[in-house]
This record gives C-alpha cells, sequence and structure tokens, in this order.
C-alpha cells in the first residue's frame, strides 16, 4: 500500500446507525486531517492530528468524533447524522501542521450517504 | 473574511492552452497551492507558490502576485486526461489551508 488510503469507500447510513471511516497513510507524516467536500462547494477542514495530538477542530457538530490513536491512523466515528451531512469525506496527511511548504496528500475519500 | 475565488467551470480545446485564475483574500498568507481533482477521485497536488513569479512543471505552470492577491494556474497542450477540477488553496497567517470552491475543467476534442 501507498500514499493514503480510505475505508470503506462508499457508506449508505441512516440516521440512527453507527458508523466508523478509517484512514491510513504510509508516507510516514505526522499531520493528519478530515475534510468534508459538498458538491461545489469549497473543502471543509474539519479536525486536524498533529503527532497524535487534535490541533484543530473547525465547530464540527458532536454526532462526529475523531480518534488518532497514532501518526498512521485516522478514524471518523459517526453517530445519529443527517441528511444534510450527506459528503464526500476526504483524509489528508503532511509532514507536519503548520510548516510553510507544508503540502497536504488527500486519500480518494468515502462517499456517505445518509438516509 | 477570508476566500478564495475561482471560476466556477471553463471549456477548452484539446492541444489548446488554458488558464485558470484564482484571487484570493486570506489573514496573512504563506503560499498558495493548487490540486488536481478526477470526478471520484483524491485531490493531487499541482504545484506552490510562495514567491512572486512564474513556476514551470512540464505542461502545467503557476503564477503568483502577493501584491494583487492573485494567482493563475496554466495548462498547455490540453489533453482529454486533464479533464478535472482545479482547486485553489491559500495558507494564512495561521498555515491553515483556505480552499476555494474548484474550477471544473471540460476538454473538448
Amino acid at each position: 500500500e501507498t500514499g493514503v488510503t480510505q475505508t470503506p469507500r462508499h457508506l449508505v447510513m441512516g440516521m440512527t446507525n453507527k458508523k466508523s471511516l478509517k484512514c491510513e497513510q504510509h508516507l510516514g507524516h505526522n499531520a493528519m486531517y478530515w475534510y468534508k467536500q459538498s458538491a461545489k462547494k469549497p473543502l471543509e477542514l474539519m479536525f486536524v492530528y498533529n503527532f497524535k495530538e487534535q490541533t484543530e477542530n473547525n465547530s464540527v457538530p458532536s454526532r462526529f468524533s475523531p480518534e488518532c490513536p497514532n501518526s498512521s491512523h485516522l478514524f471518523l466515528h459517526l453517530h445519529t447524522l443527517q441528511p444534510e451531512d450527506s459528503a464526500l469525506y476526504l483524509c489528508a496527511s503532511s509532514q507536519e501542521w503548520g510548516g510553510g511548504t507544508d503540502t497536504q496528500y488527500f486519500g480518494p475519500g468515502t462517499r456517505l450517504t445518509v438516509l | 473574511g477570508q476566500n478564495i475565488d475561482q471560476p466556477t467551470e471553463m471549456t477548452a480545446t484539446e492541444g489548446a492552452i488554458v488558464q485558470i485564475n484564482c484571487t484570493y483574500q486570506t489573514s496573512g498568507f504563506n503560499g498558495l497551492f493548487w490540486y488536481q481533482q478526477h470526478a471520484g477521485e483524491a485531490p493531487t497536488f499541482l504545484s506552490y507558490n510562495v514567491l512572486d513569479g512564474l513556476e514551470e512543471k512540464g505542461r502545467f505552470s503557476s503564477f503568483l502576485s502577493r501584491s494583487k492577491g492573485y494567482s493563475y494556474l496554466l495548462l498547455k497542450e490540453l489533453q482529454m486526461k486533464d479533464s478535472a477540477s482545479y482547486l485553489c488553496a491559500g495558507h494564512d497567517s495561521n498555515y491553515q489551508l483556505i480552499w476555494g470552491a474548484g474550477t471544473k475543467l471540460i476538454i473538448k476534442p
């Protein structure tokens, strides 16, 4: 495996379900990110972890709960979601949060549909 | 507030040249990125500019003018595989990336 991988690639869930998204990076990076991408809207940064510590939480509703057990793995736990949460959820990694030329590398995303 | 503006959609012809513009307003500035995203795929890094001027990478070039808050991505010798969305993003003073909504580029034969 190379780069950033995400599973599952597609997920359909009801509003009462609980599910988790998984991200893994094989780049030796220290920072990992969750983004939400909705059609024709800019990428929305949700969470940032730097050296396993959460450094950013951009006013994300508590129905989204991140977990970063180590620098290579990132999870997004989902519960009691709303239909408006349907979107593409992208994971990214970079060498270190706050670096000047720090380039983020993205996974292919999880297409989430909430019924 | 912070904002990145870029056209929603552009159309160009195979073999031609296209320029995708991006204007930005950020709290402080620490560089500008361009990413390419094919439908259903991950955004992939194309270029990074922090100083004024033109950076060339093969068929793709990126330009930055910090005084004007302006950048463009220039694609030469267009190929059908260049059909994608192109995302502009600026690093603010806190090194948070501020993203544009993306420009969908359609290449016609």
